[in-house]
């Protein structure tokens, strides 16, 4: 039973354009959520959060929108660059919790 | 400053053999967890540490898997009796305390052959 979904398993963009990394909850306990990136050989890098007081949370070329009726939490990056070429995942947990649940992964391409 | 450290980077071992994993967390970092990563899946939680606190050790697939985290610091995953389908990554992960932001070691890759 896979509480936390991301249906897309790769994404290509060209370069400058917006990247948008979906990603699906069932549990509706969980009330923070987490963005990763993961690079080839390397231990994910801590992205961005959001909880769920909130329905946006930017940083930079990133922003998380968090819809909580329909249990969706969603990536922007944008202008997108051939760094963010990874695997991104999200993650979930209920408030003050440490299990974290995470997503099967998006591997983003960004094409130069 | 040193970021989560894991050795061996990569083991190949025999089926029914013991291995051992380490990590070292981020100095001052009181929480530490371990994830497993199969082919295709998710970060599958196995064992979580906070201070001097009983670890959870819910996430632990069977009782092959054991952990351990000496004084606060390193800790040691160890899988006896290794099966094929205990390959995997395994990554370490330290947090300042309890549910923030982890930060992750680079992971073993673990071949079960």
């Amino acid at each position: 039973d896979q509480q936390v979904k991301q249906n897309s398993p790769s994404l290509s963009v060209q370069e400058g354009r917006i990247s948008i990394l979906n990603c699906d909850y069932t549990n509706s306990m969980f009330d923070y959520f987490l963005w990763y990136k993961k690079y080839p050989a390397e231990g994910p890098t801590f992205l961005i959060s959001i909880s769920s007081i909130k329905d946006k949370n930017e940083d930079g070329r990133f922003t998380v929108f968090l819809n909580k009726s329909a249990k969706h939490l969603s990536l922007h990056i944008v202008p997108s660059q051939p760094g963010d070429s990874a695997v991104y995942f999200c993650a979930a947990a209920p408030s003050g919790t440490y299990k974290y649940i995470f997503g099967t992964g998006t591997r983003l391409k960004v094409l130069a | 400053g040193a970021g989560v450290s894991q050795s061996p980077s990569n083991k190949v071992t025999e089926k029914g053999k013991d291995v051992e994993l380490r990590c070292d967390p981020i100095s001052g970092h009181t929480a530490l967890y371990w994830y497993r990563q199969s082919l295709g899946q998710g970060l599958e939680f196995l064992i979580y540490f906070q201070g001097n606190s009983a670890p959870d050790k819910s996430g632990l697939p069977s009782d092959r898997f054991s952990a351990e985290r000496t004084g606060g610091s390193v800790s040691t995953l160890t899988i006896q009796r290794t099966q094929q389908e205990d390959s995997a990554v395994y990554l370490c992960a330290s947090s300042l305390s309890g549910p923030t932001e982890q930060y992750f070691g680079p992971g073993t890759r673990l071949t079960v052959t």
